[in-house]
């Protein structure tokens, strides 16, 4: 099975700060990534698909980078409304597998 | 818009069966494949199954193979998954999910929308 591992796994950050989440998979998964966020008792909402397009309805802070076994997540001016856990998936094969999750808390 | 309601979670024994359903609203179901994903209390997410637009290709976690089983009903626009044997660790919140691409059948694809979930407790 193909491993995702995310860091920071914690991450504390204030309103208007830029954000960098970063997830590395355990092989090559071309651009088959997406990212999620999560908040507290809420399914997960998909942000990005293939690495780097955004989900139609996500905000443009937004965006997602890499290829390969590199990828990050970057929210330009983070909003009160992004306090949440992030989560990256690839989907390079089955198990389709997640990474252990990043939360982006109040500074 | 699309919605997916997830129903039948409970608290069930060890050992016991419990069938849980997802219903579908808001797109052509029978284009889409579906996934269920489960999360522990406090825990990140795992995926468990995949049923193809037609039924015809189904994957599974190694972790319910032969415990679990996936199905649709596209006459009803509803995915059920048959969970049998349960265990102390299937206790989670289940979520279905559509997938992002249509006529997909290899089961490598994302979800662009997953239902609310519904919670399942294995406990004596």
């Amino acid at each position: 099975d193909i491993q995702m591992t995310q860091s920071p796994s914690t991450l504390s950050a204030s309103v208007g700060d830029r954000v960098t989440i970063t997830c590395r998979a355990s092989q090559s998964i071309d651009s088959w990534l997406a990212w999620y966020q999560q908040k507290p008792g809420k399914a997960p909402k998909l942000l990005i698909y293939k690495a780097s397009s955004l989900q139609s309805g996500v905000p443009s802070r937004f965006s997602g980078t890499g290829s390969g076994t590199d990828f990050t997540l970057t929210i330009s001016g983070l909003q009160l409304d992004d306090f949440a856990t992030y989560y990256c998936q690839h989907y390079d094969g089955l198990p389709v597998t997640f990474g252990g999750g990043t939360k982006v808390e109040i500074k | 818009q699309v919605q997916l309601v997830e129903s039948g979670g409970g608290v069930v024994q060890p050992g016991r069966p419990l069938k849980v359903s997802c219903v579908a609203s808001g797109f052509i179901f029978s284009n889409y494949g579906i996934q269920w994903v489960r999360q522990a209390p406090g825990k990140g997410l795992e995926w468990l199954a995949v049923i193809s637009y037609d039924g015809d290709d189904i994957y599974y976690a190694d972790s319910v193979k032969g415990r679990f089983t996936i199905s649709r009903d596209n006459s009803n626009n509803t995915v059920s998954l048959q969970m049998n044997n349960l265990r102390p660790e299937d206790t989670a919140m289940y979520y279905c999910g559509k997938d992002i691409y249509p006529y997909h059948t290899n089961g490598w694809t994302t979800v662009d929308s997953w239902g609310q979930g519904i919670l399942v407790t294995v406990s004596s």
